[in-house]
């Protein structure tokens, strides 16, 4: 089975501090997602990684980077965290050439 | 107009009961169609995906894929109160590449 795997299940952090999430994979998946899901607006993509060091912006990359060292994780960087950015964040990982993506167990991130 | 549309919801069945869940689109190059399980405050769950029109069956679940309608649907046979969870479709034109377009999401509860 694949497994995804987010370091944190739940985070509260303060207007301005840097935040890290992390995420690994275990089947040596070539692309990465970071994804925020919140009400009525459904998933969003943050940023994408095809290949270490390598990444595209999503829809949403406003406020987030990203690094991807190692094949097996992708860390999304929150500069300054801020009220708005209070979401679920879901990774997700990808084979090439297979259409389904498999998402970690979420990190719900409030920020106060 | 959205790419893919999927009513939010909530549908609450009696335990035992099928289920029917949908999803429309706009675009015809969507070739891959996916439905995933989010439970509570976790992670999408992939349960299956089809390639191009026609059924797809795995024990309670059937997925179908009309292209000409531009609809999907999601049947559960014999629902059950495990199945209670948000069901979340999506949906890409190729295999490669970073494009997901996922529906909001149908909020599903089976009562016992």
């Amino acid at each position: 089975d694949v497994k995804v795997t987010q370091s944190s299940r739940y985070l509260v952090k303060r207007t301005g501090e840097k935040v890290f999430l992390e995420c690994v994979q275990d089947m040596d998946h070539e692309n990465m997602f970071w994804y925020r899901q919140d009400p009525g607006l459904g998933l969003r993509l943050i940023y994408f990684s095809y290949d270490v060091k390598m990444k595209e912006k999503g829809d949403i990359p406003e406020g987030y980077s990203v690094s991807r060292e190692k094949k097996e994780r992708f860390s999304l960087i929150l500069e300054s965290a801020s009220t708005n950015q209070t979401s679920m964040y879901l990774c997700a990982s990808q084979r090439n050439t297979y259409p389904e993506a498999f998402f970690g167990q979420g990190t719900r991130l409030t920020v106060v | 107009q959205k790419e893919v549309e999927q009513d939010p919801g909530p549908l609450s069945v009696p335990e035992g009961a099928i289920v029917s869940l949908n999803c429309t689109y706009s675009n015809s190059a969507f070739q891959y169609f996916m439905w995933y399980r989010q439970y509570s405050r976790k992670g999408p769950e992939l349960l299956m995906y089809t390639y191009s029109s026609g059924n797809k069956e795995d024990g309670r679940f059937t997925a179908q894929v009309d292209k000409s309608s531009k609809y999907i649907s999601l049947f559960i046979r014999d629902s059950q109160p495990s199945d209670s969870a948000t069901y979340l479709c999506a949906m890409r034109k190729s295999n490669t590449g970073n494009q997901f377009y996922f529906g909001t999401g149908t909020s599903l509860t089976v009562i016992p």
